[in-house]
């Protein structure tokens, strides 16, 4: 069955520094979303992604994010210079977008642990 | 402020006991119930999309309900199995935004 993969699992970086979280949607997919979980709190949104380019996007994305889709399979979240509350698991998800995003289901990666020191 | 509450947080059930959990959401605006279970270091698995008053979905010993009009959704499981502990997700979409509005989850333990 298909299934939304993203890369790395875990990853540690110190305050400041550039990451950037990758991910490969389901391949007929044409909506991509980005969410996020601090520890002990809700899953939360942050963006979505149709027809490259940002289809909308929560107060939490701000201009320290940014998401891009570099080629094909690929679509990626950038955060320019970390902070500490920026550590928290950051899935992906897709959905086919024959409907837009609302009434599909999203699919979910696995997510990646993000620690900033 | 949208408010997607779930209840209770963590339940622990005997195996072979039969189970259900609450999820509240806004009735105004409303477009989507999902539910999703989580198992740790898994991805979310999606397991029902609910759009309309009154609807029922089942998928095997799970299922789920959904009232609009009052704004809740109920998940059942049926026969608890220890492959059914996880923590069970609901999410509101509505308003014509992209983006899910999640609870917090209800964290399921199967004793056996």
């Amino acid at each position: 069955e298909p299934e939304v993969t993203q890369t790395p699992s875990h990853q540690v970086t110190q305050m400041g520094q550039e990451v950037i979280l990758r991910c490969v949607p389901i391949s007929n997919h044409l909506y991509f979303y980005w969410y996020r979980q601090i520890l002990g709190q809700k899953v939360e949104f942050l963006v979505s992604f149709y027809n490259n380019e940002i289809s909308e996007k929560s107060e939490i994305f701000d201009d320290q994010f940014s998401v891009e889709r570099p080629d094909g399979s690929n679509f990626t979240l950038k955060i320019r210079s970390t902070k500490l509350e920026d550590s928290a698991m950051y899935f992906c998800a897709s959905s086919q977008g024959t409907s837009g995003g609302t009434w599909e289901t999203q699919y979910f990666g696995p997510g990646t642990r993000l620690l900033v020191l | 402020i949208l408010n997607v509450e779930q209840s209770p947080q963590s339940l622990h059930v005997q195996e072979g006991d039969s189970t259900n959990f609450t999820c509240s959401f806004p009735s105004s605006n409303f477009y989507a119930l999902h539910w999703y279970r989580w198992e740790t270091a898994k991805s979310p698995e999606a397991l029902f999309v609910m759009t309309l008053n009154g609807d029922e979905k089942k998928k095997g010993r799970i299922s789920a309900t959904l009232n609009t009009k009052e704004g809740y959704s109920y998940l059942y499981i049926k026969g608890s199995q220890p492959e059914d502990s996880a923590t069970y997700l609901c999410a509101w979409s509505g308003g014509g935004a992209d983006g899910l509005t999640f609870g917090k989850g209800t964290h399921l333990i199967i004793q056996p």
